[in-house]
């Protein structure tokens, strides 16, 4: 069985600063890693994929993300948060074996604020 | 390309009545689309997946005479809350990915309110 915790339900950051949200997953083969984001009342969009190669993985609106197999780890980071990074965020894990099929975490919420 | 539709993307029943959501893939062929269901500022619990002409799998828990699914074609899939109640009222995400891949494509959401 696979799980994703993302710690921290609400992280809140200042417009400029970093952005850093956890994210560690359980998963007895290797995993494809999945970000979502989530604004109010709309579907998720993918902000960033890693599956094979690369573990430093970019994704759009600057953010990116790192596949560290040793720590179980896919931390999502941005350099310099935006007002309109504001929204809710979550982590996912697939399991190869059964093709797309997602398990998700259970979402953190950034909050920007000026 | 890879875009997903949702229709209605709100709706409000009465207790007892059925609902019908769509979800279409709007360019391109989707051989799994998959149900999920959203409880206000909580993850997305996957109801169930679908595939193009053939009984949907329901997850553990789900209960399959009260959410029906059918994937009649490779661009449509419905689901049908029937007898609804307020119990039931929730986001409800449908996505699709296409012919052996791994991505999952997202629709906007329907948001159900049951009275």
């Amino acid at each position: 069985a696979q799980s994703v915790t993302q710690l921290g339900s609400h992280v809140s950051v200042s417009e400029g600063a970093l952005v850093l949200l956890r994210c560690n997953y359980s998963s007895s083969v290797p995993p494809y890693l999945f970000w979502y984001v989530q604004y109010p009342n709309q579907g998720l969009q993918l902000l960033l994929k890693y599956t094979t190669g690369a573990t430093l993985v970019k994704g759009i609106n600057g953010f990116e993300a790192e596949f560290k197999k040793s720590e179980t780890s896919f931390h999502l980071t941005k350099p310099s948060a935006h007002m309109s990074d504001a929204a809710e965020y979550f982590c996912a894990v697939s399991d190869q074996r059964r093709y797309s099929t997602l398990t998700f975490g259970k979402g953190t919420m950034l909050l920007v604020s000026p | 390309g890879a875009v997903v539709s949702q229709h209605p993307s709100w709706v409000i029943c009465k207790s007892g009545t059925s609902v019908k959501i769509e979800c279409r893939s709007l360019d391109f062929q989707a051989t799994t689309m998959f149900w999920y269901r959203q409880f206000p500022k909580q993850s997305l619990m996957l109801m169930a997946t679908s595939n193009e002409g053939s009984k949907a799998t329901y997850e553990q828990g789900v209960e399959k005479d009260k959410f029906l699914i059918n994937h009649a074609s490779l661009t449509l899939s419905t689901l049908t809350v029937t007898s609804a109640h307020p119990e039931d009222s929730s986001f409800y995400i449908c996505s699709a990915n296409r012919e052996l891949g791994y991505e999952q494509y997202f629709g906007p959401g329907t948001r159900l309110t049951v009275t």
